[in-house]
């Protein structure tokens, strides 16, 4: 069965902290991985999108790499600010033309 | 640049009434999908349309309609609601397939008593 996994369910950090965000997945036939950020009461936001053949993507403070061997994917967060405060998804897209979502980390980023 | 709407925000309806969610996209995208959020369940997909004038069911369709009204517009449609269907439910648009990046609205808030 196609799953994906994401661990901590919450975390809760002091500003400035540099920190990691996991996501596992049980099928290695990926086609991409995307990493969404989810405000309350909002809709999802796309942050970072990796191709199977891909090991990382950055965008500003994001770092988001993928090492499909083991089924894992991490989502690394720079310098953390209290606007980083969300839930933050990844969604496995399988060659079976499937999208998995996992059910996120919520994140908490105190002053 | 509003991106993907989603009308209303909030709905609540009676067992067994109907209501119909709109969402409309401006982003010229081919592909548009319809999911709910549930706690502990992660977003599962309902319907989606591939492009324009067409239509297939996702992995929890049903008690749900669709309908591809043109390129912007897709709704669904709960013809007789239930309390199972209590959930945030996301409309999405991509360019392509859901190899793209997805774009979603804010959600719907929909509670069946």
């Amino acid at each position: 069965k196609q799953e994906v996994t994401q661990i901590p369910a919450a975390l809760s950090v002091p500003e400035g902290e540099n920190l990691v965000l996991n996501c596992s997945f049980t099928d290695s036939a990926i086609y991409n991985l995307q990493w969404f950020r989810q405000d309350p009461g909002k809709g999802l936001t796309s942050l970072l999108l990796i191709q199977s053949s891909q090991r990382e993507q950055t965008s500003g403070r994001l770092n988001a790499s993928l090492d499909k061997s083991s089924g894992r994917s991490t989502l690394y967060i720079a310098a953390s600010q209290p606007g980083d405060s969300a839930t933050y998804l990844c969604a496995v897209f399988y060659n079976t033309d499937k999208l998995i979502f996992g059910t996120g980390t919520r994140l908490q980023v105190f002053p | 640049n509003a991106g993907v709407t989603q009308t209303p925000k909030f709905q609540v309806l009676k067992t067994g009434q109907s209501m119909t969610l709109q969402c409309a996209q401006d982003m010229n995208h081919n592909s548009m999908y319809w999911y709910r959020q549930d706690p502990g369940m992660g977003l599962r997909l309902i319907y989606y349309s591939a492009s324009e004038g067409t239509t297939d069911k996702g992995e929890v369709p049903n008690g749900y309609n669709v309908s591809r009204l043109n390129k912007r517009e897709f709704s669904l449609r709960l013809e007789s609601a239930a309390p199972s269907q209590t959930s945030v439910y996301f409309c999405a648009s991509s360019e392509g397939s859901l190899r793209s990046p997805l774009h979603f609205g804010n959600g719907t808030r929909l509670t069946v008593t």
